[in-house]
């Protein structure tokens, strides 16, 4: 399996883009980049996913390197909500999610 | 509203009690997983179901069992709780179509004394 590498953790403050960063330098040619959070005491929650090209939802947008070592999580405007730990995970695409490891993460806090 | 339940929310549990873990989803989604989430260890899989009628052991399957009768209901159970099954416990479900992604209940403390 591939794995990532976060920081521990990260500060932004309120209204501001939030950037977390994910190295995944092992990443094979079939393995999506997915990233959830989890919010204190909650059960974590997807945020976004991708392949190759650069991906944005109504939560996030996905910034993924053209070499596909790395990629960056950004919350345009984060708010004091987004405060969770921040999953960067890789998923083999003709596998299912028990091949998934989700580490510890990024604790992103944000500033008011 | 859709989703999935976990029951209970909470519990106390004297070691060597026999515990299950309840969780019902109405998303009809195939697979279902039971995840265990200790201080500084992140989520750690248990067991895991593709499909109604199978499961599988994840990363920690020792002293838990699960099975999978239908497609909405995935117990997990403690058949003699120790205290290092002290843990908060998540179960989720995914489906293909949706690009696998993971939904997760909101959890089960579980402590063991």
């Amino acid at each position: 399996d591939a794995k990532t590498t976060q920081p521990p953790s990260m500060d932004c403050a309120e209204g501001r883009a939030a950037n977390l960063p994910c190295n995944h330098s092992t990443i094979s040619g079939n393995e999506y980049v997915y990233w959830y959070r989890q919010i204190h005491s909650q059960g974590p929650q997807y945020i976004i996913h991708g392949l190759k090209n650069n991906e944005t939802n109504e939560m996030a947008s996905l910034i993924i390197t053209e070499d596909r070592k790395s990629s960056t999580l950004i919350l345009p405007h984060a708010t004091l909500r987004d405060t969770a730990v921040y999953y960067c995970i890789v998923r083999p695409f003709n596998f299912g999610n028990e091949k998934l490891t989700f580490g510890t993460g990024t604790r992103l806090t944000i500033i008011p | 509203i859709a989703g999935i339940t976990q029951a209970p929310t909470s519990q106390i549990l004297a070691a060597g009690r026999r515990m299950t873990l309840r969780c019902t989803q109405d998303m009809r989604h195939n697979a279902m997983y039971w995840y265990r989430q200790d201080l500084g260890l992140g989520l750690r899989l248990i067991h895991y179901s593709n499909t109604a009628g199978t499961t599988g052991k994840g990363e920690v399957p020792d002293g838990y069992s699960v099975s999978r009768a239908n497609t909405d209901d995935f117990p997990l159970t403690l058949a003699s709780a120790v205290p290092s099954q002290t843990s908060v416990y998540f179960c989720a479900s995914s489906a293909p179509g949706t690009s696998e992604k993971l939904f997760f209940g909101s959890g089960t403390q579980l402590s063991v004394l």
